[in-house]
């Protein structure tokens, strides 16, 4: 059964840094594709980046590029989200994503529950 | 940035009606259109891949359709467990995936 468990969310002043992790397991880890997409509340859904199952291809949001950083280990089933320079609205639930193939650009098929991140003094 | 919207916003129906669902891309995104399915306090469940393919363990009264611009989501008898918030996602213009904004169906 394949199962993705967020951690890492909480609360952070503006400007301030936290690290998510998600560990995968279930599935061979290192042979998909995996993402972070966002929910603030009560919104919809917003992608925030991507990075293949080798590690070698990653993919951001305009909105985080240069302030977020997407990484993996294999070795450890983890995905991880360093966010840097964090804004009072990107206050949300971070879920973490399976995707279908190897290289991003396929459907998510696979969601943890999330962890929530708050931004605010 | 291909921008995706769902129509209605809310639809109010009875168990075992049929539900109409809509997305409008901004321009075409082939057949690359998925849908999901959201719960109150749950993750995204995928429902359907790629305009029609059902996704794994999906029940079959769950079905889609279209191309190009237009795509539709159709739920053939509804279920009390059917309300949720629906979305639509695109990949053909990528990155960045870009989701609609939601229908919330509502089961009377």
């Amino acid at each position: 059964e394949v199962q993705l468990l967020e951690s890492g969310g909480g609360s952070v002043p503006p400007g301030g840094s936290l690290r998510l992790s998600c560990g995968a397991s279930g599935f061979t880890f290192s042979s998909y594709a995996m993402a972070w997409v966002r929910q603030a509340p009560g919104k919809g859904l917003e992608w925030v980046s991507s990075i293949s199952g080798g590690g070698d291809g990653t993919y951001y949001a305009d909105s985080v590029k240069g302030r977020f950083t997407i990484s993996r280990d294999n070795s450890k089933n983890t995905l991880f989200l360093q966010m840097n320079h964090l804004r009072a609205e990107e206050t949300a639930l971070y879920f973490c994503a399976k995707d279908t193939s190897a290289w991003p650009n396929s459907p998510f098929d696979f969601w943890g529950q999330g962890t929530l991140v708050t931004v605010s003094s | 940035e291909i921008v995706l919207t769902q129509s209605p916003a809310t639809l109010s129906l009875s168990p075992g009606e049929r539900a109409t669902l809509s997305c409008r891309a901004s321009q075409s995104v082939n057949s690359y259109l998925a849908w999901y399915q959201q719960k109150p306090g749950q993750a995204p469940r995928l429902l359907i891949s790629d305009t029609s393919n059902r996704a794994t363990g999906v029940p079959a009264r769950f079905s889609g359709s279209g191309s190009g611009t237009d795509f539709t989501l159709t739920i053939s008898s509804l279920e009390p467990e059917d309300s949720a918030v629906y979305y639509c996602q695109q990949r053909s213009s990528w990155p960045p995936y870009t989701f609609g904004q939601g229908t919330k169906l509502e089961i009377k």
